[in-house]
């Protein structure tokens, strides 16, 4: 079984100010590891995954997301956060040996304040 | 390119009636994913279609969710007898997987929000 938890369900920073969005997760396997973001009344957009390789995985509009194997964790981060990104952000597994769907986190509200 | 396509995007019936939406994924892309995003529940994983292979169908809650896939394109998501608890955003995403150890990004369309009074 797969699983993904995002202990945060608001997160709020200043403009400016660096922001994290954090994620756990649980797979039997290997990791395949998804972020996305969803803004008001529409679909989810993809920003960027971990397959394998680099720790550090960078995405679309500047974000960029670390693997940590031992802390099962796979956090989103941008270095300074603008108004735009205020949006409800998504963590996302597949067990690389199991099926191909998504198992998705509860999500994270993230406001960033001007 | 154009994205994937859902319709229609705001749906409203009532209970017991039965309704089918309708998914475009982006062309050339051969798996397709119906997931349901809901406030109780969140995202949850209903149906995948891969190719010509059969379904995978081990996440529709219930027997009255079917879907098909009509010439490895468009997709319905049907729901018979509708109930209250079948509210919800129906979130389609297709990918350009293969089989085989390729692993592929999966690209949503904007949903179709369902109420049922």
């Amino acid at each position: 079984a797969q699983s993904v938890a995002q202990p945060e369900d608001q997160v709020n920073v200043a403009e400016g100010n660096p922001l994290t969005v954090k994620c756990t997760y649980s797979v039997s396997g290997n990791p395949y590891l998804f972020w996305y973001v969803q803004y008001p009344n529409r679909g989810l957009q993809f920003l960027l995954k971990y397959i394998t390789g680099d720790n550090l995985v960078k995405g679309s509009y500047g974000f960029e997301a670390e693997f940590n194997k031992s802390q099962t964790s796979f956090h989103l981060k941008k270095p300074s956060a603008l108004v735009s990104d205020s949006a409800l952000y998504f963590c996302a597994v597949r067990d690389a040996g199991s099926a191909r769907q998504l198992t998705f986190g509860s999500g994270t509200q993230l406001t960033v304040l001007p | 390119g154009a994205g994937v396509s859902q319709s229609p995007s705001n749906k409203v019936t009532e209970k017991g009636k039965d309704v089918e939406l309708r998914c475009d994924p982006i062309s050339g892309h051969t798996a397709l994913y119906w997931y349901r995003q809901s406030l109780g529940q969140g995202l949850e994983f209903l149906i995948y279609f891969q190719g010509n292979s059969a379904p995978d169908k081990s996440g529709l809650p219930s027997d009255r969710f079917s879907a098909e896939r009509t010439g490895g394109s468009v997709s319905t998501l049907t729901i018979q007898r509708t109930q209250q608890e079948d509210s919800a955003v129906y979130l389609c995403a297709s990918s350009s997987a293969t089989s085989g150890r390729a692993v592929e990004t999966q690209y949503f369309g904007p949903g179709t929000r369902l109420l049922v009074l």
